[in-house]
C-alpha cells in the first residue's frame, strides 16, 4: 500500500482555523471509517488526536476536529495556537489487514 | 495508565538482525488487544511494521513480512521485533504502541533510533 497523500506544510496565524488534508484510495480510507491523526514533536513520541474519523481521544483539545468524504479526510485545527506547531499524520487502516500512514505535514504558526 | 518503553542496540550491522523489546508497564499484555511496532525513517514519515494480538494472531506490513517476526512473552509483559537481512533502509526510530480505542495508537514508547551501519 503506498503512503496516504498530504501537504508538506500548512501555515497560519494565532486563532485562524487551518485543514490539512489526507488523500488515500478506496482500498484505506475509502473502505474503513478508521481514519486517525497524530500530533508529533520533534524527539517525542507521537500523540493521538483523532481516531476513527471524527472522535477525539478524552483529553484532547476540541480545537481539533476531523472528517472524511470519500477517499479523502481533513483534520481542521481551529484557534491556532503556537503549540500546535508540529507535524500531523494521518493513519487509515485498509486491506490486506494492515494500516498506511500519511506523508506527514509541518504545521507552521506564523 | 499503559507505559512502553523500547531498548535494543542503538547499532546493526548491514545483513544483520534488528532486535527490540518494549517493556510493558501500568497493564497487562493480555489484556490489551493488539502491540504493534512503526518506524520512521530520518526526515520520512511513518510506516507501520506490524501488530500482534495476545492471543497470537499477527498482522505484518506486506513490506516487511519475508523479514518480519514478532512475538511476546506474557509472563515478562514484553513483547519483542525481529527484522532479518537489514540494510540502511532499515535505519528508523522505532515505537511501540498501542491502543484502547479502535484502530489506532494511543500509547506510545518515546522511541528508539537504530542505525544500521558498518
Amino acid at each position: 500500500q503506498s503512503a496516504l497523500t498530504q501537504p508538506a506544510s500548512v501555515s497560519g496565524s494565532p486563532g485562524q482555523s487551518i485543514t490539512i488534508s489526507c488523500t488515500g484510495t478506496s482500498s484505506d480510507i475509502g473502505a474503513y471509517n478508521y481514519v486517525s491523526w497524530y500530533q508529533h514533536h520533534p524527539g517525542k513520541a507521537p500523540k493521538l488526536i483523532i481516531y476513527d474519523v471524527t472522535n477525539r481521544p478524552s483529553g484532547v483539545s476540541n480545537r481539533f476536529s476531523g472528517s472524511k468524504s470519500g477517499d479523502s479526510a481533513s483534520l481542521t485545527i481551529s484557534g491556532l495556537q503556537s503549540e500546535d506547531e508540529a507535524e500531523y499524520y494521518c493513519s487509515s487502516y485498509g486491506n490486506r489487514i494492515t494500516y498506511v500512514f500519511g506523508t506527514g505535514t509541518k504545521v507552521t504558526v506564523l | 495508565q499503559v507505559q512502553l518503553q523500547e531498548s535494543g542496540p542503538g547499532l546493526v550491522t548491514p545483513s544483520g538482525t534488528l532486535s527490540l523489546t518494549c517493556a510493558v508497564s501500568g497493564g497487562s499484555i493480555s489484556n490489551t488487544n493488539w502491540w504493534s511496532w512503526v518506524r520512521q525513517p530520518p526526515g520520512k514519515g511513518v510506516e507501520f511494521i506490524g501488530e500482534m494480538h495476545h492471543n497470537g494472531r499477527r498482522n505484518y506490513n506486506p513490506s516487511l513480512t519475508s523479514r518480519l517476526t514478532m512475538s511476546l512473552d506474557k509472563s515478562k509483559n514484553q513483547f519483542f521485533l525481529i527484522l532479518n537481512s537489514v540494510t540502511a533502509a532499515d535505519t528508523a526510530v522505532y515505537y511501540c504502541a498501542t491502543t484502547s480505542v479502535s484502530y489506532s495508537w494511543n500509547y506510545w514508547g518515546p522511541g528508539t533510533l537504530v542505525i544500521v551501519s558498518s
